[in-house]
């Protein structure tokens, strides 16, 4: 069975630094979305992108944030000059709109901002 | 915007019993309701969701049912097994591609 798969499985790096997080969603899912998880809490909606665009974002998606698909299979998620409070799990989800519209998460990327 | 609130956040049950936990829901818009199961360390899986069409779901052990007039949804696990222990979501969306909302999560103890 497909699964969104995603890269590196554990970041960790110094305040300020630049991150990228990678994630290959299901093939023929064409809606892609980023959540992420503090230790301990709920998931929290980043981002949703659909046909090349942003098409949602929440409070927590500032100028700080970005996302791009840059090829056919990969989309990712960038952290310009990463925060102390970033540190999360950050999962990647994609869906198939043309389905029933679940929802299925990859493994997630465990980020520690030092 | 949306707001999912989930009880309880935690639950300990013996073996074979059931356990019910419970999601209410602000935004009369939402009509699709997954329920996932998160182990420790482990992705969000969804395990079955509902949708605003249907007032109950059954799969095997798990239920799901619903009541929009009253915005809550509950999720029932019946025989529950020691491999049922984990954190359990709910989540709201308006629908297909949009953003799904969660609770905050129940963590679920099933002792043998």
């Amino acid at each position: 069975e497909p699964e969104v798969t995603q890269t590196p499985s554990h970041q960790v790096t110094q305040m300020g630094q630049e991150v990228i997080l990678r994630c290959v969603p299901i093939s023929n899912h064409l809606y892609f979305y980023w959540y992420r998880q503090i230790l301990g809490q709920k998931v929290e909606f980043l981002v949703s992108f659909y046909n090349n665009e942003i098409s949602e974002k929440s409070e927590i998606f500032d100028d700080q944030f970005s996302v791009e698909r840059p090829d056919g299979s990969n989309f990712t998620l960038k952290i310009r000059s990463t925060k102390l409070e970033d540190s999360a799990m950050y999962f990647c989800a994609s869906s198939d709109p043309s389905g029933r519209g679940e929802q299925f998460f990859g493994p997630g990327t465990r980020l520690t901002v030092l | 915007g949306e707001n999912v609130e989930q009880h309880p956040s935690t639950l300990s049950v013996q073996e074979g019993d059931s356990a019910v936990i419970k999601c209410t829901y602000s935004d009369s818009a939402s009509n699709y309701f997954p329920w996932y199961k998160q182990e420790l360390g482990k992705r969000p899986q969804l395990i079955i969701d509902i949708r605003s069409n249907v007032g109950e779901k059954k799969d095997q052990r798990i239920a799901v049912t619903l009541n929009k007039t009253a915005k809550h949804f509950s999720l029932h696990i019946t025989e529950t097994q020691p491999e049922d222990s984990a954190v359990y979501f709910c989540a709201a969306s308006i629908g297909a591609g949009n953003m799904l909302t969660f609770g905050g999560g129940t963590r679920l103890m099933v002792k043998p």
